[in-house]
Order: structure tokens, then C-alpha cells, then sequence
């Protein structure tokens, strides 16, 4: 099955600085790559997705950028707000009736 | 507004006692997921609902049992909760082929006692 690695599990940055997280998958075949941010006590929601004939997305402050030779996609958030500070999870997906986490990022923006 | 719902919020069980967690969702999406998500662990899937085809992920034990009875509804049983069944659930959805997007509900926290 797939194997999803995340890093880091921590991050803190300044408030304004940028965060970038990332992700690692083994199978090729896996073809969407979404992230979710969790907020305490709330379930994941949907920030932004890439799928794998794209290279990159862009969605305000939000990008994800995709290496299919390499396996690894990440997460850029710039311009980081205390708002943003929360749990983020990737997941990768072959078919879309099984979602593979990563183990999440525990993301902190300092005021 | 809420589009997948789920209740209770909390729930505290005693160990060995029967109990059912419960989603629905007001988007009429045809897939539905349950997830087991552990403190600071990655949501791990336990089972989903295509319709009303029912598909159990390998490793999911036999104490978690699930039903669709319709639609908007979908339960999730665990027939003896253990110590180790404590956790937050997770149920979400899909609207179905050619649609990626998971909607996720605000989860059930478990606590067994």
C-alpha cells in the first residue's frame, strides 16, 4: 500500500514569514495529492489539492508544488497569519476510495 | 451550513459496551468514509460506503461494524469498545466518480472508560 511521510511534525514561524511542509509517497501510481488543515477539535478541511498532470497550484497564499519523478509534494503558505496556526495533513491517493495520510504538521505562527 | 454532521459530539462509553456513532450529510454525495483519527496520529480509514456497497479496509478489526441505510446516513458500531478504541471519528464524503473532494464532519470524540 501507499506510504505517506510528512515533515516536520513542528514548525513555528513568525507571524509574516512563509511555512512549507512536506510530503513523501512511495506508490507512483497515486495520481491527487489534497491538504487539510485541522483545527482543535474540528474535523480536516480541504485547503488546497494537486493533481498529478499539474506541477503546481496556487490559491492566494496557499501554493502546492508536486515532483512526480521525485515523489514528494509540499505545502507553501506565505505571508503566515496566527489564523493559520493548526494541524496540517497531506494525503495521496491512487483511486479515490482510499486517502492516505501523512502524519501531520502542527503549524504555529508567533504574533 | 453543516453539510456532513455528526453525532454526538462526545461520547463516553464503559468498556465492552456496545455503542454507535452517527453521520449524515445533507449533500447527497454518493460515497461515504469512517476514519479513526488517534491523539497527533494521521485520520487512518476504517471502512467506506459506495452507495450501498460496503467496503471494509484489511486491517480494520471485526469490533467496528457499519451500516448505510440510506442515502444521508451512515453509523458506525463498535461492539465491545476497548481502552484502545478511544479516539475521534471521523466521518466524511465524496460525491463519487470523477470527483475528488473529501468533506469531512466535525468527528465524534470517543472515550472509553
Amino acid at each position: 500500500g501507499e506510504n505517506v511521510e510528512q515533515h516536520p511534525s513542528t514548525l513555528s514561524v513568525q507571524e509574516g514569514d512563509s511555512a512549507v511542509i512536506k510530503c513523501t509517497y512511495s506508490d507512483s501510481a497515486s495520481n491527487y495529492f489534497p491538504w487539510y488543515k485541522q483545527e482543535l477539535g474540528k474535523g480536516p478541511q480541504l485547503i488546497i489539492d494537486i493533481r498529478s498532470n499539474v506541477g503546481e497550484k496556487k490559491d492566494q497564499r496557499i501554493a502546492v508544488t508536486l515532483n512526480k519523478t521525485a515523489k514528494h509534494f509540499s505545502l507553501h503558505i506565505t505571508e503566515t497569519q496566527p489564523e493559520d496556526s493548526a494541524v496540517y495533513f497531506c494525503a495521496a491517493s491512487k483511486v479515490r476510495n482510499q486517502f492516505y495520510f501523512g502524519t501531520g504538521t502542527s503549524l504555529t505562527v508567533i504574533p | 451550513d453543516a453539510m456532513v454532521i455528526q453525532n454526538p459530539r462526545y461520547q463516553v462509553t464503559q468498556f465492552g459496551k456496545p455503542v454507535t456513532l452517527s453521520c449524515s450529510q445533507t449533500l447527497n454525495h454518493n460515497v461515504m468514509y469512517w476514519y479513526q483519527q488517534k491523539s497527533s496520529q494521521a485520520p487512518k480509514l476504517l471502512f467506506h460506503y459506495y452507495d450501498k456497497d460496503f467496503n471494509n479496509e484489511a486491517d480494520t478489526p471485526d469490533n467496528f461494524q457499519s451500516r448505510r441505510p440510506n442515502t444521508s446516513f451512515c453509523f458506525l458500531d463498535i461492539r465491545s469498545p476497548g481502552l484502545g478504541d478511544a479516539a475521534m471519528y471521523l466521518c466524511a464524503t465524496r460525491e463519487g466518480r470523477g470527483t475528488d473532494t473529501q468533506y469531512f464532519g466535525p468527528g465524534t470524540r470517543l472515550t472509553v472508560l
